[in-house]
């Protein structure tokens, strides 16, 4: 049973351009969750996906946008990218929002 | 002040030593508290899951909570180089009876154990 899967594994942007990230939920999982980790910090929450609404959304600016497609996978869209942005993107998928199961992330870098 | 406080480290313990990992957290609104592994370069590996106060084991592995106190720990016993690794403590808040799923982490604790 393959776990969360995330494309790309990592890339390199510069300032002010547009990127997507991709992410496979667990077999049998209907929500995904993205985060946000910055180097030597905790993740940060996104937003969360579940029936391809936007469920919840975390303290990130409208140029952090997402989707989720009716096989419950998941999109991640970065628009205007600034330095900051760059950090670990994680995404966690759940049956039950008890338990969320991380992929391994993309690492972004913005020049 | 962040929702969830946890210290950096990093911690240096010899194999076989018992390690505790704590946090600390200000909303009194969180019931669901879990403790992730993450190895370098890799995501987050949910270990322990426990919902309200109380204490969890699994194998060499503890978790408590405390609600009074706000304060959470993980212990492991007899712990191994292969517990190298930064664990990160993660709560959410409950929505009637359900968990929202909206997870604030703490820094994460970096652990060496040396062999």
């Amino acid at each position: 049973d393959a776990g969360v899967t995330q494309s790309p594994t990592h890339l390199i942007k510069t300032r002010g351009q547009q990127v997507t990230l991709r992410c496979s939920p667990k077999s049998g999982h209907d929500t995904v969750s993205w985060y946000q980790q910055a180097l030597g910090q905790g993740p940060q929450f996104i937003f969360q996906y579940y029936e391809e609404e936007e469920r919840q959304r975390g303290n990130f600016p409208d140029r952090f946008s997402g989707h989720q497609f009716p096989n419950y996978s998941s999109e991640l869209n970065v628009n205007a990218l600034l330095l900051g942005d760059s950090a670990l993107y994680l995404c966690a998928s759940s049956l039950t929002l008890d338990t969320q199961y991380f992929g391994p992330g993309t690492r972004l870098t913005v020049l | 002040q962040k929702e969830v406080e946890q210290d950096p480290g990093p911690l240096s313990v010899p194999e076989g030593a018992i390690v505790s990992l704590n946090c600390t957290y200000s909303n009194s609104a969180f019931q669901y508290f879990m403790w992730y592994r993450q190895y370098s370069r890799k995501g987050p590996e949910l270990l322990m899951y426990t919902y309200s106060s109380g204490n969890k084991e699994d194998g060499r592995f503890t978790a408590q909570v405390d609600k009074s106190s706000k304060y959470i720990s993980l212990f492991i016993r007899d712990s191994q180089p292969s517990d190298s690794a930064t664990y990160l403590c993660a709560m959410s808040a409950g929505e009637g009876s359900s968990n929202t799923g909206k997870l604030i982490f703490g820094q994460g604790t970096t652990l060496q154990v040396k062999p």
